[in-house]
């Protein structure tokens, strides 16, 4: 079965501490993932894929096929990283269709 | 980027109406688009995949009859909610890919808040 997983509702840090958003995947096959932002009234956009492996606004995420892991990280948070994060699939083809996993919320405080 | 637009972004219905949603991407034209569900406090939930001219794919357990899907232009996709309940209050929320930027990436609508009295 398809699924996304992120174990963590809400991740608290510090401001300037280091930050892992967790998620896991299960899916047969190749998938390509995904991680998506939600900043506070504004609309879900992308944050990072796993084909570019760029990184972006200071995030990284890595792909772990061993693990089935595509965990988010960024050395240093800042406040403005608060928001909701949401881990996605797309399946073989990469269709467009998402499968996302519950969202995790990060709060960076000052 | 793309701008995928939804319109409303909120609506009151009562109970037992229809209530449409519309989902155009405005600098595109997108030949699939997605519409998904979301609970309070929960993720997003794919219900089904908008094909242009030519019937919606819907996932297990979304009732077609219920959120009935149109695509009939490659810019505009509906979604009607028919015959309302309050257990169909839900914020759902449309994507559609830019085939021009190598389809990879999926732009979201605003969303569209839906409560039924």
């Amino acid at each position: 079965a398809q699924r996304v997983t992120q174990p963590e509702k809400l991740l608290s840090v510090f401001k300037g501490a280091p930050v892992e958003l967790k998620c896991n995947y299960s899916y047969s096959g190749s998938p390509e993932l995904f991680w998506y932002v939600q900043y506070s009234r504004q609309r879900l956009q992308l944050l990072l894929r796993h084909i570019s492996r760029e990184s972006i606004k200071g995030f990284t995420a890595d792909l772990n096929k061993g693990e089935t892991s595509f965990h988010l990280k960024k050395p240093f948070a800042q406040e403005e990283d608060s928001a909701m994060y949401y881990c996605a699939l797309s399946g073989r083809g990469n269709t467009g269709k998402l499968i996302f996993g519950q969202g995790t919320t990060l709060q960076v405080k000052p | 980027g793309a701008v995928v637009s939804q319109h409303p972004s909120r609506v009151i219905c009562k109970s037992g109406t229809s209530v449409k949603i519309e989902c155009r991407s405005l600098d595109f034209q997108a030949t699939t688009m997605f519409w998904y569900r979301q609970f309070p406090k929960q993720s997003l939930m794919l219900m089904a995949t908008s094909n242009e001219g030519s019937k919606a794919t819907y996932e297990q357990g979304v009732e077609k009859d219920k959120f009935l899907i149109n695509h009939a232009s490659l810019t505009l996709s509906t979604l009607t909610v028919t015959s309302a309940h309050p257990e169909d209050s839900s914020f759902y929320i449309c994507s559609a890919r830019d085939p021009t930027q190598g389809n990879t990436e999926a732009f979201f609508g605003q969303g569209t808040r839906l409560t039924v009295v």
